[in-house]
């Protein structure tokens, strides 16, 4: 079945940028979607379709897929931005969605 | 507003069932895939079921089919998930989240979930 693999964490300082993976064979040819989960709430969207924001997203969250890697870029981090953020794909091999393992960003 | 609202959760013995509930509004429901996805405490989001605009089509995971069954009613704006023969495993809050087709849609609506906790 088709894994996706994050890193379990990844550290930064406000006003940095932040970059976290999501590693997955050919990942480059499926759709990527991105979300942030702070504690004791539900999931929200951040990035869909690779690279797009949804409405009220600040344009500091952006999206790259390609090759074996997919990222979620987040520009000049703030204090509000420390969550758990997870990857997301439709696996068209096994009719599956597909969520990375998460990965929680510490702002330092 | 467009929103999600999950209820019917609970504790429940092993081997019982449960059935949930998830009430939109907001937005034409009948037009959307809708999905149920679960994160067990402390753990990471695990999708467990999608189901087509008409129910046409159902997706699951391989761990919870036989198991649980995913429906909807679009005349009352509503999804359910039906879990028979239930595992300790099966412990997680439940999200109901529009979206998850087999064309790549996103999640971009959650509910706040519901907690399901199986345990004698």
């Amino acid at each position: 079945s088709y894994m996706l693999t994050q890193p379990p964490s990844v550290s930064v300082a406000p006003g940095k940028t932040a970059r976290i993976t999501c590693g997955g064979n050919n990942i480059g040819s499926k759709t990527v979607h991105w979300y942030q989960q702070k504690p004791g709430q539900a999931p929200v969207l951040v990035i869909y379709y690779d690279s797009d924001r949804p409405s009220g997203i600040p344009e500091r969250f952006s999206g790259s897929n390609s090759g074996n890697t997919a990222t979620l870029t987040i520009s000049r981090v703030e204090a509000g931005d420390e969550a758990d953020y997870f990857c997301q794909v439709w696996d068209n091999s096994s009719d599956h969605v597909v969520f990375g393992g998460g990965t929680k960003l510490t702002v330092l | 507003e467009v929103q999600l609202v999950e209820s019917g959760g609970g504790l429940v013995q092993p081997g019982g069932s449960l059935r949930l509930s998830c009430a939109a509004s907001g937005f034409t429901f009948s037009s959307y895939w809708m999905s149920w996805v679960r994160q067990a405490p402390g753990k990471g989001l695990e999708w467990v079921a999608t189901i087509k605009q008409d129910g046409s089509e159902k997706y699951y995971v391989d761990s919870v089919k036989g198991r649980f069954t995913i429906s909807r009613d679009n005349a009352k704006n509503s999804l359910y998930l039906q879990m028979n023969s239930l595992r300790a495993e099966d412990t997680a809050v439940y999200y109901c989240a529009r979206g998850g087709s087999s064309t790549g849609l996103a999640f971009d609506i959650w509910g706040q979930g519901t907690m399901v906790t199986v345990s004698s």
